[in-house]
């Protein structure tokens, strides 16, 4: 069966350090990932997505990087985070066409 | 730019009552509404609708989707406590990146 890992789950970094998440896939090959942000009270706003090792789509203009380097590993990146980055961090796959996604259980992020 | 629009944003409820969750869309090259549920972290998968006027039942949750209105409906019947979560509704776009536009959610709470 698949699995998605992502970590860690919570984070508290200071203003203008470096933030890496980490997401990965067991059990499946060639997934769709995702990264969304969930602001309070909010929906999920996508952020990045990756069909395939390599390839990534900005959905947002943002102070976020988002890397593929593995085939089942996506990772969300910053160089300098910003207050305004603070969130819940969600990364999500599917095998592709008419299905749902699956969701990692998230990373709540707190820029201070 | 894609559109999904849930109301009411909030419900509170008795045990026992029906509830009914709306949810509006403007997508280009839709293909499918989701709804998902979000207890704590990640949301999980409820439904997937890509046909009109057919509705999907689980238990006590049952929802349908009108195309030509761009609408879908979430009903539970005879809530209970652990009903009391955040109902997401997506929007989910035609090719194979899989790519799922989210309202804002509607957040019930079932009172004992």
């Amino acid at each position: 069966s698949q699995t998605i890992h992502q970590w860690p789950a919570t984070l508290v970094q200071p203003v203008g350090s470096p933030l890496s998440l980490e997401c990965t896939v067991e059990g499946t090959s060639n997934p769709n990932l995702y990264w969304y942000r969930q602001a309070a009270g909010r929906g999920l706003q996508l952020l990045f997505y990756s069909v395939g090792i390599g390839q990534i789509s900005s959905e947002v203009p943002q102070n976020l990087s988002a890397s593929r380097p593995q085939d089942r590993q996506f990772i969300l990146s910053s160089k300098k985070l910003l207050l305004s980055d603070s969130g819940f961090y969600l990364c999500a796959w599917n095998p592709g066409g008419n299905t749902e996604a699956f969701f990692g259980q998230g990373t709540r992020l707190t820029v201070v | 730019e894609d559109k999904v629009v849930q109301s009411p944003l909030s419900l509170v409820v008795h045990e026992g009552d029906t509830v009914t969750l709306n949810c509006s869309y403007e997508v280009t090259n839709f293909r499918s509404l989701l709804w998902y549920k979000q207890e704590k972290k990640a949301p999980t998968f409820l439904f997937m609708l890509t046909s009109s006027g057919i509705e999907k039942k689980s238990g006590r949750l049952s929802s349908i989707l009108d195309k030509k209105e761009l609408f879908s409906i979430l009903n539970i019947t005879a809530t209970q406590t652990g009903d009391s979560a955040v109902y997401l509704c997506a929007a989910l776009s035609a090719g194979g990146a899989g790519k799922s536009t989210f309202g804002d959610g509607t957040t019930l709470t079932v009172k004992p």
